[in-house]
């Protein structure tokens, strides 16, 4: 089993609304990524956490917050989004070790209006 | 800061033809990936370079690796129109991250 599951598929929220996107996987990776994709652009990473620690946080602005509560699950939990921030959120794991690819999530596409 | 430069980043071909896009990336590593993302779609994993010299195949893709040169390779063999994509390298992997190349986004035409 090689797949990670992402919900919800899309999301649309306003501005002051407090939302949040979760991630799964089963194959007892142990690090986990946030990705941000705008349209046409290659994805940019926002965090990285291993071994359930946030272990980088590519300056990505305090309205995301991540969370990985264990090993299996990574959440974001996003408040009072720009609309600039509008894009597909991927969501990655990994074992952990650079010999590894990532194996990425179907994403969600969220909307901020 | 890592970059990782692709080229072409528009390619439009013809069923039946060759060709190769290439991928240049800054750092030391000895190691490169390689991903497909078709429209609207996330990324799906084609390969892993993980030394210098390394070279994979998987039907009419095939990839290669000069850590030397910092230079990786992705060459279709006989384009069909199912290989139509965006194709991305990527630098780093494990604990940090992926750094991402432009893309290439790849029209091949009947």
């Amino acid at each position: 089993d090689t797949e990670v599951t992402q919900t919800p598929k899309h999301l649309v929220m306003g501005m002051t609304n407090k939302k949040s996107l979760k991630c799964e996987q089963h194959m007892g990776h142990r690090a986990m990524y946030w990705y941000k994709q705008k349209a046409k652009k290659p994805p940019e990473l926002m965090f990285v956490y291993s071994y359930e620690k946030l272990s980088i946080n590519e300056s990505v602005p305090s309205r995301f917050s991540p969370e990985c509560p264990n090993s299996s699950l990574l959440n974001l939990h996003l408040h009072a989004l720009q609309p600039e921030d509008s894009a597909l959120y991927l969501c990655a794991s990994s074992q952990g070790d650079s010999n590894y690819e990532q194996y990425f999530g179907p994403g969600t596409r969220l909307t901020v209006t | 800061e890592l970059k990782v430069e692709q080229n072409p980043l528009f390619l439009s071909m013809q069923e039946g033809k060759n060709y190769t896009i290439y991928c240049n990336y800054s750092t030391t590593s000895d190691r490169l990936y390689w991903y497909r993302q078709d429209p609207g779609k996330s990324l799906e994993s084609l390969f892993v370079l993980l030394s210098n010299g390394a070279v994979k195949q998987e039907g009419r893709l095939m990839a290669s690796l000069d850590t030397k040169a910092r230079l990786s390779t992705l060459h279709i063999t006989a384009a069909v129109h199912d290989l139509s994509a965006t194709y991305f390298c990527a630098d780093g992997g494990g604990a940090d991250g992926l750094t991402f190349g432009k893309g290439t986004h790849l029209i091949i035409q009947p």
